[in-house]
């Protein structure tokens, strides 16, 4: 039990949709970041957040953004979903940039 | 830039077989290194890490070993169980270029038979 939570389980979004993923981190944990994970391969880095401003960002397009709130909890937005967007999406956070992290179970993805 | 590479896998072996999972890591600085275990279903766990050369990390019977000279970072258990069943992925972070983003492999998946 890592004390990172993720919503939803799992989604079904249409093509063209815009979706909305959310990762409810530990007290202290002012450091997130979002992974995704296609089927059979290995996490992708997204982007990641420290103190509610982006701190890094990996080979993505814009339509992936994302926020970190005050209350530890983070959302990854994703715009305009295309079928290649499937997949499973990790969140994992950290009380800081350079300290142990913490993966979430989740949210499964489905783009139809 | 940084990249981790895994053996080709699957892997399939029997109750109390030895096992090893071999890794090479691409890194600019001097990266931690890291082995995580997805159970089916489920988010990645923490399995070991080690942080500067020669570290050996281990847990749960699970050995790897920091290996500068060859940049490896080999999984092993000397006798693997049906619960060891799971997809392994080896990973890097490296603080100088990248912070504590973390690079990983493409996964192993280990299957262990009864």
């Amino acid at each position: 039990e890592t004390g990172v939570t993720q919503s939803p389980t799992h989604l079904i979004k249409t093509r063209g949709q815009q979706v909305t993923l959310r990762c409810s981190s530990q007290s202290g944990h002012n450091t997130v970041s979002w992974y995704q994970q296609a089927l059979g391969q290995g996490p992708q880095f997204i982007f990641q957040y420290y103190r509610e401003e982006e701190n890094g960002r990996g080979n993505f397009p814009p339509r992936f953004s994302g926020l970190q709130f005050p209350n530890y909890s983070s959302e990854l937005n994703v715009n305009a979903l295309e079928l290649d967007d499937s997949a499973l999406y990790l969140c994992d956070s950290s009380p800081g940039t350079n300290r142990e992290q913490y993966f979430g179970p989740g949210t499964r993805l489905t783009v139809t | 830039g940084n990249s981790v590479t895994q053996m080709e896998g699957p892997v399939t072996l029997s109750e109390e077989a030895f096992l090893t999972i071999n890794c090479t890591y691409t890194a600019t600085g001097y990266p931690s290194l890291f082995w995580y275990v997805q159970y089916p279903g489920e988010g990645l766990q923490l399995l070991l890490k080690a942080t500067k050369a020669d570290d050996k990390g281990s847990n749960k019977g699970f050995e790897a070993t920091y290996r500068k000279e060859t940049t490896s970072f080999h999984l092993e258990k000397g006798s693997v169980q049906v619960s060891d069943s799971a997809v392994y992925f080896c990973a890097l972070s490296d603080q100088e270029t990248s912070g504590s983003r973390l690079t990983f492999g493409e996964g192993t998946q280990l299957t262990v038979n009864p």
